[in-house]
């Protein structure tokens, strides 16, 4: 079954330090992929998408995020956190059935602290 | 503003009792979605709507039942409501296809005591 996978429940960086959330999937073939953010009592955010126009995906608040079909990886990047960045991000990908229904990943918690 | 609206927003339920969830989007979205949200497992899928008039099953679908008998209306109903259920609730959609933007609804918070 189709599946997206979160390395990590809970990552902690300092301010300044690079941000590095990692999220693997599997599917038959690339699906569509997605990052999203959620603060805290808040609905989600969406950071970027991978489309299978270009394979560096540049989203919002300095967020990146590159696909890898070797690996079967998303993973989303920062260069620098800012304490504003702590939330909970989620990867997600297009479902090939189910009406192409969001598949979530379990989240990933990010702490940034000074 | 177009989107995704949800009511209620907060709902206190007690064991057995039934509600319904509305979802209502004006982008006439085909697709519609609706999703529980609980710590530590992510958002899952409870059933899905691909057009007016048809719904299905996602990944947890026990305990709920869904209509869509408006193109942008997507009811969620809990019957005999359980504290298992006790969950933020998202609805979302789209046009059509994943390439687009999926439109997210700001969330039911839902306890049963």
């Amino acid at each position: 079954a189709q599946s997206v996978t979160q390395l990590g429940s809970h990552v902690s960086v300092s301010e300044g330090a690079l941000v590095l959330l990692r999220c693997n999937y599997s599917s038959s073939v690339p699906p569509y992929l997605f990052w999203y953010v959620q603060y805290p009592n808040q609905g989600l955010q969406l950071l970027l998408k991978y489309t299978s126009a270009a394979t560096l995906v540049k989203g919002i608040n300095g967020f990146e995020a590159e696909f890898k079909k070797s690996e079967t990886s998303f993973h989303l990047t920062k260069p620098s956190a800012h304490m504003s960045d702590a939330a909970e991000y989620f990867c997600a990908a297009a479902s090939e059935q189910a009406g192409t229904a969001l598949i979530f990943g379990k989240g990933t918690t990010l702490s940034v602290s000074s | 503003n177009a989107g995704v609206t949800q009511t209620p927003k907060f709902r206190v339920l007690k064991t057995g009792q039934s509600m319904t969830l509305l979802c209502a989007q004006d982008m006439n979205h085909e697709y519609m979605y609706w999703y529980r949200q609980d710590p530590g497992m992510g958002l899952r899928l409870i059933h899905y709507s691909v057009g007016e008039g048809t719904t299905a099953k996602g990944e947890v679908p026990d305990g709920y039942n869904v209509s869509r008998l408006k193109k942008q209306n997507f009811l969620l109903g809990l019957e005999s409501a359980a504290p298992s259920q006790t969950s933020v609730y998202f609805c979302a959609s789209i046009q059509g296809g994943s390439n687009g933007g999926y439109t997210f609804g700001s969330g039911t918070r839902l306890t049963v005591v």
